[in-house]
């Protein structure tokens, strides 16, 4: 079954850093990884989408990699600001699946 | 612009009472589906729906049913509401083909069982 864990779970920088999301999965066999942004009680927002076949895509000031045999995706953002903040969740869908599984999410507070 | 829209944004019911949360895709798309989240456990999902009158459980049904009519409804039931059912309902959809479909989500019902 597939697992995926991102970490950390929580993390707090001042604005105009340059960060890293990690996003860490067991089965490499994945069709694709998706990247979320999640305001506080609001839906999850889609930010970026990797075909297993990609390595990375990017969107503005973001940019996602994929390493399926590592087991990793990272989200990169540059420049962070406060309208930053939010939870960033990542979800993969296994080759067979229609079912995306989950990460916990990182919760990210970028401070003026 | 897609839009997937839930039928409530809050919503406050009483232990026992029967509840109906929608959910409404106006792309077209064949899979729809309920999760729930809830702080430390991220989101888990409820029920999936891949064509109209097809249903699968999730990871935590029990409690829960669902219908879909029609190819663009999805709607949760909560048979006999309970306080442990308080949460946050979050519906989202996909196309059926390709792995280039995107997951979108509709903006959340926040429930609070008394």
């Amino acid at each position: 079954k597939q697992e995926v864990t991102q970490i950390p779970a929580a993390l707090s920088v001042p604005e105009g850093e340059n960060l890293v999301l990690n996003c860490s999965f067991t089965d490499s066999a994945i069709y694709n990884l998706q990247w979320f942004r999640q305001d506080p009680g609001k839906g999850l927002t889609s930010l970026l989408l990797i075909q297993s076949s990609q390595r990375e895509q990017t969107s503005g000031r973001l940019n996602a990699s994929l390493d399926k045999s590592s087991g990793r995706s990272t989200l990169y953002i540059a420049a962070s600001q406060p309208g930053d903040s939010a939870t960033y969740l990542c979800a993969v869908r296994s080759g067979g699946s229609y079912i995306p599984t989950f990460g916990r999410g990182t919760s990210l507070i970028v401070h003026p | 612009d897609v839009k997937v829209t839930q039928s409530s944004r809050y919503l406050v019911k009483r232990t026992g009472e029967k509840v109906f949360l929608e959910c409404v895709q106006d792309m077209d798309h064949e899979n729809m589906f309920w999760y729930r989240q809830d702080p430390g456990l991220g989101l888990r999902l409820i029920y999936f729906s891949y064509d109209v009158k097809m249903k699968e459980k999730g990871d935590i049904p029990e409690g829960y049913s669902v219908s879909r009519e029609k190819k663009e409804r999805f709607s949760l039931i909560l048979e006999s509401a309970s306080t442990n059912q308080t949460s946050m309902y979050l519906c989202a959809s996909t196309l059926l083909t390709g792995s280039l479909e995107t997951q979108y989500f509709g903006p959340g019902t926040r429930l609070l069982v008394l």
